[in-house]
């Protein structure tokens, strides 16, 4: 199976901020990794597919770049909504797998 | 619009038997294939299982293999998860989601839904 690692575990960050999360693949996935939101109580949220597609309707201000083994996900001008946590997926492969989930908070 | 709506969650002893319901609308299961997903208490996401949008071929992860089933109706648009033997590490909260693309093998999700509880407990 690929395992996904993904950093870091949780931030604090403050409105306006730009932060980052990245993932690593143990093995090479091309670009079959997104990136979703997910708050509680909610369903999960598709942000980022094939690595650095905007899904339709998300806000521009989510972007994702990486390809291989090594993938970034950013957000910039972080707003309040964003608090959540934000999890990448491969699915070069099955089974799929999840990194661990990044908890983003706003100080 | 699309919509996933999971339900069948609930209390059940271990080595029990639950079957979930995702019932979907805005889409249709033959045209798109439907993923399960789960999330333990304090853990991350982690993908259990796939049926096609034709119903001819299911994936499921290791955890699932010999234990779950997937399942359809498609008169109905509902696709199901029977789950045997239940211990206290499937407790945790069910999604089932929509496949991103139509009549492709299997592909990534899009469309989520919120998810039903399951504990396992005696």
């Amino acid at each position: 199976d690929i395992q996904m690692t993904q950093s870091p575990s949780s931030l604090s960050a403050s409105i306006g901020d730009t932060v980052t999360i990245t993932c690593q693949a143990s093995r090479a996935i091309s670009n079959y990794l997104n990136w979703y939101q997910h708050k509680p109580g909610k369903a999960p949220r598709l942000l980022i597919f094939d690595a650095s597609k905007l899904e339709t309707g998300v806000p521009s201000r989510f972007s994702g770049t990486g390809f291989g083994t090594h993938f970034t996900f950013t957000i910039s001008s972080l707003q309040p909504e964003d608090v959540a946590t934000y999890s990448c997926l491969q699915y070069d492969n099955v089974p799929y797998t999840f990194g661990p989930g990044t908890r983003l908070e706003i100080k | 619009q699309v919509h996933l709506v999971e339900s069948g969650g609930g209390v059940v002893q271990p080595g029990g038997s639950l079957r979930l319901s995702c019932v979907v609308a805005g889409f249709s299961i033959i045209d798109y294939g439907v993923h399960w997903v789960r999330q333990a208490p304090g853990k991350g996401l982690e993908w259990l299982a796939f049926v096609r949008y034709d119903g001819n071929q299911m994936y499921y992860a290791d955890s699932a293999k010999g234990r779950f089933a997937v399942s359809r109706d498609t008169s109905q648009n509902t696709v199901y998860l029977q789950m045997n033997s239940l211990s206290g590490d499937d407790t945790g909260i069910y999604y089932c989601a929509k496949d991103r693309l139509s009549g492709y093998n299997i592909q990534s999700f899009d469309y989520w839904g919120q998810g039903t509880l399951v504990t396992v407990s005696s």
